[in-house]
């Protein structure tokens, strides 16, 4: 069992349509991330958020949008998405990444695996 | 590119054997990485290398780093079925190390 929570598992939607997937920790965590996996390949991030701020936003469309309502929660809004886009969205936090120059493991959700149709 | 860069791309074993993975970056680092993740399933943190170390064990993982030929190696010994995953090395980078770079990885198939 991971200590960070994803859901849907698996969500399948069109291209016209508006979902979000949602991430969820409570080890008191205050770095969140998003990351998308194709297939075979490694995670590539697209979003950090350091203190319920967003840090990093790695030039990802704005189809896709994050949100961090509060230190625990962390929200992926999808809308309008493209076939490309169907991927595996892992979320990750870390500990306090202002401190110990970084020297922090990240922790995984299990993923949620997005199919367009 | 910060990114590390794995090899082999893929290595099949027989249960029992050692298994070596490699890792190259391109620029200096504060520390580096190795995650393991099974199919279908996130990635698992396996082990820490900080920059002022040149190795460090954890249960069957010896990881080393070379911060002149920039690069780390993973050996996994006694290698089981269990331990048929992926595995990427990750670099930080940022003003704090908060971005993770991932390297292609190397797929490890351990056969009974």
């Amino acid at each position: 069992d991971t200590e960070v929570t994803q859901t849907p598992k698996h969500l399948v939607m069109g291209m016209t349509n508006k979902k979000s997937l949602k991430c969820e920790q409570h080890m008191g965590h205050r770095a969140m991330y998003w990351y998308k996996q194709k297939a075979k390949k490694p995670p590539e991030l697209m979003f950090v958020y350091s203190y319920e701020k967003l840090s990093i936003n790695e030039s990802v469309p704005s189809r896709f949008s994050p949100e961090c309502p509060n230190s625990s929660l962390l929200n992926l809004h999808l809308h309008a998405l493209q076939p490309e886009d169907s991927a595996l969205y892992l979320c990750a936090s870390s500990q306090d990444p202002w401190t110990d120059g970084g020297n922090q493991p990240q922790h995984f959700g299990d993923g949620t695996r997005l199919s367009i149709l | 590119s910060q990114q590390g860069e794995e090899d082999p791309q893929a290595l099949s074993i027989q249960e029992g054997e050692n298994a070596t993975m490699n890792c190259s970056y391109k620029t200096s680092i504060n520390n580096l990485q190795w995650y393991r993740q099974n199919s279908g399933r996130g990635l698992v943190h396996l082990i820490l290398i900080r920059s002022n170390e040149r190795e460090k064990h954890s249960g069957r993982l010896r990881v080393t780093l070379d911060t002149s030929k920039k690069s780390s190696s993973l050996l996994i010994t006694a290698s089981r079925a269990a331990d048929t995953a992926s595995y990427f090395c990750a670099t930080p980078w940022g003003n704090y190390g908060q971005n993770f770079v991932f390297g292609p990885g190397t797929r490890l198939s351990v056969l009974p």
